[in-house]
């Protein structure tokens, strides 16, 4: 079915580890979001990429890395895990039109501990 | 730093009532606007949109934009149970890259 998932739904990690969340679309769509949702603050933006190859820090992207080396893979990865990425990740695409509403993925709640 | 301003709630209005939610935003330039709706545990997904002035309708939702105010709200006639939920406002900007707002939450009460 054509849509946008991402995996692992849920992960438990410790402190100091790496950790990759991983997103797939399959609509073709240009661009690509990683959000994470807390408490108190919303939305907030991490990552984006406007095609392969082409990515952009967000609001909040110290501690994360991203790569997009196909159009359909947004992978998301922590470094070296902090309590402070405790959170819940989204992962979003939209079309290349400018008024185009984002689409997004079921979520992972990552567990820092 | 653009903005996009909503008030958290919650909202609570009874069955049946109309339920009306704001949101204010700072980016003059932004010309599209969403209204998403979350349920506990759920990811956003898209109710409404709108790019021009005035009332946009779809079902029991109406989208409306003031440009000049800088202010989009989403009304719900006649309200349910289900539509309990957390309600955001989005607004691309100048960039395109959508701004969210920190969300209404919505209680409808039988």
């Amino acid at each position: 079915d054509a849509g946008i998932t991402q995996s692992p739904r849920y992960k438990i990690t410790e402190t100091g580890r790496q950790v990759t969340l991983m997103c797939h679309q399959t609509w073709s769509h240009s661009y690509m979001f990683w959000y994470r949702q807390d408490l108190g603050h919303g939305l907030r933006l991490i990552y984006y990429s406007a095609a392969a190859d082409i990515t952009d820090k967000g609001e909040v992207p110290d501690g994360y890395v991203v790569s997009r080396s196909k159009t359909e893979n947004f992978p998301l990865t922590l470094e070296s895990a902090t309590r402070s990425q405790t959170s819940v990740y989204f992962c979003a695409s939209r079309s290349r039109g400018q008024n185009s509403p984002l689409h997004f993925g079921n979520g992972t709640r990552l567990t820092v501990t | 730093q653009k903005e996009v301003e909503q008030n958290s709630g919650p909202l609570s209005v009874p069955e049946g009532a109309i339920a009306s939610l704001n949101c204010t935003y700072s980016d003059r330039v932004s010309q599209s606007f969403f209204w998403y709706r979350q349920y506990s545990g759920k990811s956003p997904e898209l109710i409404m949109s709108i790019y021009s002035n005035g009332d946009k309708e779809d079902g029991r939702f109406t989208a409306q934009l003031n440009k000049a105010s800088q202010y989009v709200s989403l009304l719900i006639r006649d309200s349910q149970p289900s539509d309990s939920a957390t309600y955001l406002c989005a607004v691309p900007g100048g960039s395109y890259i959508p701004t969210f707002g920190r969300g209404t939450s919505l209680i409808v009460h039988p």
